[in-house]
């Protein structure tokens, strides 16, 4: 089955600077990357996605990138805020596998102000 | 209430009571889930329904069983639980789509077993 890494597992940045998260997959049949955001307490909730017909996608401050060759895509967070300060969990859905999302390991970000 | 509805919130309980997890959805999806959220570990899928029959069971001891009476219901019963069955469980649901289709989550339940 598909094998999602996420790195780093924990992340300080100074508020205003950018954060970057990156994720390795295995399964060359997955085609879409949602990222969740989950602030503390909090359920997790979709913040972007980005489908294997797209190199990289923008909302406002967050991006994210992918490289299907390399096999792993990236979310950026520009001009951090302390509202950005949560565990962001990136996942990986193959095309065979119907609606199986596999999640990565998380990320905590602090956003120090 | 609108989105994906989890009771209770919280949950103690000893290795020898039989409680269950309670799931609601209101947003007319078609596919529901159970997810374990344990520290420092990837967010695992449990179980998986779509139109009410169940379609994934990743490997989840008998312990667990699950019920999804309707496409907007979904249970969790939960028998004679061990100590590393302590996490947080998500429900979830979706429009099913193949390879696609956005996880709404709800606030999940936080389950300590004594």
């Amino acid at each position: 089955g598909e094998n999602v890494e996420q790195h780093p597992s924990t992340l300080s940045v100074q508020e205003g600077d950018s954060a970057v998260i990156k994720c390795t997959y295995s399964d060359s049949a997955s085609n879409y990357f949602p990222w969740y955001k989950q602030e503390l307490g909090k359920r997790p909730q979709l913040i972007i996605d980005i489908r294997s017909n797209v190199g990289e996608k923008k909302d406002q401050r967050i991006a994210v990138t992918l490289n299907k060759t390399a096999k792993h895509f990236s979310l950026h967070i520009t001009e951090t805020q302390p509202e950005d300060s949560a565990v962001y969990f990136c996942a990986a859905i193959p095309t065979n596998t119907g609606n199986q999302f596999y999640f990565g390991t998380g990320t905590s970000l602090t956003v120090i102000p | 209430e609108t989105g994906v509805t989890q009771t209770p919130r919280h949950l103690v309980m000893g290795m020898t009571n039989k409680k269950s997890l309670k799931c609601e959805q209101h947003l007319g999806h078609n596919a529901m889930y159970w997810y374990k959220q344990s520290a420092k570990k990837p967010l695992e899928l449990m179980f998986v329904y779509n139109f009410k029959e169940q379609t994934e069971n990743n490997s989840v001891p008998s312990r667990f069983s699950p019920e999804c009476p309707n496409s907007s219901h979904l249970f969790l019963h939960l028998h004679t639980l061990q100590p590393e069955d302590s996490a947080l469980y998500l429900c979830a649901s979706s429009q099913r789509e193949i390879g696609t289709g956005e996880l709404f989550f709800g606030e999940g339940s936080r389950l300590t077993v004594l």
